[in-house]
């Protein structure tokens, strides 16, 4: 079984409206969890890391959250727009030469 | 600044046929190295990792093979390709082994006929 699972696999916005991308996962003990943004035919490039201590960081209109208790993080993404059309990934960190990684959320936004 | 650099950007081979693939570093001194595969709808997969010159750490078994040659460039390579070797291949690099803090190169697409 994954130990990173991401909800929903693919989603469709118009844009300016917002959206959420759920990462939850089983990755123990845990160091930190980073969500990546990989644009079509590129490599990922890293938004935002959150450590224990973190509950909330954001990137300009990308927010994530973390509750390192029920083990979930989120991706919010306020007034999407175009460019925000990508692949999400969510890679949690369990320290000790252990990372996992997410599928990914594709995301999709159309004028 | 530290950048990565990957190429070709995209590669069309015919079977049996031999790979390389290059990636290279420059800005940063040892940097920890890595080749990962990414099928369509699938997560990135960890096929190779490399902490120093001529130090690789298989992942998975596989038709392919990594080499280090220099402390920044990192060759993933086959003898003969199959057509299951066809995807998306990503290098990367990381200060810390096996951290969640990569950056990473810009792909190849591989596709293998």
């Amino acid at each position: 079984k994954n130990q990173v699972e991401q909800s929903p696999q693919s989603l469709i916005i118009l844009e300016g409206k917002n959206c959420t991308l759920q990462c939850n996962y089983t990755v123990s003990p845990f160091s930190n969890l980073r969500w990546y943004k990989q644009d079509t035919g590129r490599g990922p490039v890293s938004l935002t890391i959150m450590t224990f201590s973190e509950n909330t960081k954001s990137n300009g209109r990308y927010t994530a959250t973390l509750d390192a208790d029920t083990k979930q993080s989120s991706l919010h993404i306020t007034a999407s727009q175009l460019s925000d059309s990508a692949s999400y990934i969510c890679v949690v960190s369990g320290g000790n030469n252990r990372l996992a990684f997410g599928k990914g959320n594709q995301v999709v936004v159309i004028p | 600044s530290q950048t990565i650099h990957q190429w070709p950007a995209t590669l069309v081979q015919p079977v049996g046929s031999p790979l390389s693939l290059e990636c290279t570093v420059e800005g940063t001194s040892n940097p920890n190295l890595y080749w990962y595969r990414q099928a369509a709808g699938r997560g990135l997969q960890l096929l190779f990792y490399s902490v120093g010159i001529g130090q690789i750490s298989s992942e998975v078994p596989q038709n392919l093979s990594a080499s280090r040659p220099q402390d920044r460039q990192f060759i993933l390579s086959s003898k003969k390709l199959l057509l299951s070797d066809s995807g998306f291949y990503l290098c990367a690099w990381s200060v810390e082994v096996l951290s969640s803090g990569y950056t990473f190169g810009s792909g190849t697409r591989l596709t293998v006929v």
